[in-house]
């Protein structure tokens, strides 16, 4: 059964058109997290939610931004986006104190047009 | 904050050989590390992690990993691969409760 759920899995949206990513888990986890992984690279945190408090890694653009309305669902909002955005972004959950172990979603890979 | 350095960005290897991928970290505190393994368009799937006691590390599909402290390596290793094993391999030390990814390894194995 899937845990960390990615909708979409491809995502195609025009240059400067907001465009949003979901995540949601069936894990209860109290940490959830957003990576951008671009071709051949690692995946890089852009922000993560410990509960409600939100944490943006100090280099995230702030054309990203992120909601968490609840324990289950977790949100990626580009507000514009622009080519070099075009990326597979990862949704990951983790529970405190459970030595850190992260599960990953499928991805959602966006191409931008 | 910690920093991690996988030593090889690509790993050719034939089916059936051994295969060890190297992963060095660098910390102050206590580390978790993992092994994580990514297949095309997919999301990452934990192979193997080290939290504390038996040094030495078994995972999912035969991987093995020694976590050396001396050394600051946490090295993955795995007897005889099958084609199957083909993908990228992220080294991945948590720092307060964050995943840093290493720069990825990919194997490509060979009949």
């Amino acid at each position: 059964d899937a845990m960390v759920i990615q909708n979409p899995r491809y995502q195609v949206t025009q240059f400067g058109k907001p465009v949003t990513l979901s995540c949601s888990q069936t894990l209860n986890h109290n940490v959830m997290y957003w990576y951008q992984q671009k071709s051949s690279q690692a995946p890089k945190l852009l922000f993560h939610y410990y509960d409600k408090d939100f944490n943006n890694e100090a280099d995230t653009p702030d054309n990203f931004q992120s909601r968490r309305p609840n324990t289950s669902f977790c949100f990626l909002d580009i507000r514009s986006p622009g080519l070099g955005d075009a990326a597979m972004y990862l949704c990951a959950t983790s529970r405190l104190g459970q030595g850190g172990e992260a599960f990953f979603g499928q991805g959602t890979r966006l191409t931008v047009v | 904050a910690q920093s991690v350095t996988q030593l090889d960005s690509q790993v050719p290897v034939f089916e059936e050989a051994p295969v060890e991928l190297r992963c060095n970290y660098s910390s102050s505190v206590s580390v978790y590390l993992f092994w994580y393994v990514q297949y095309p368009n997919q999301g990452l799937q934990l192979l193997l992690k080290y939290l504390s006691g038996s040094t030495l590390v078994k995972g999912i599909n035969g991987f093995e990993a020694e976590f050396n402290k001396s050394q600051t390596s946490f090295h993955l290793r795995k007897p005889s691969v099958h084609i199957s094993d083909t993908a990228e391999y992220f080294c991945a030390p948590v720092d307060d409760y964050k995943l840093s990814f290493g720069a990825g390894t990919t194997v490509t194995v060979r009949a």
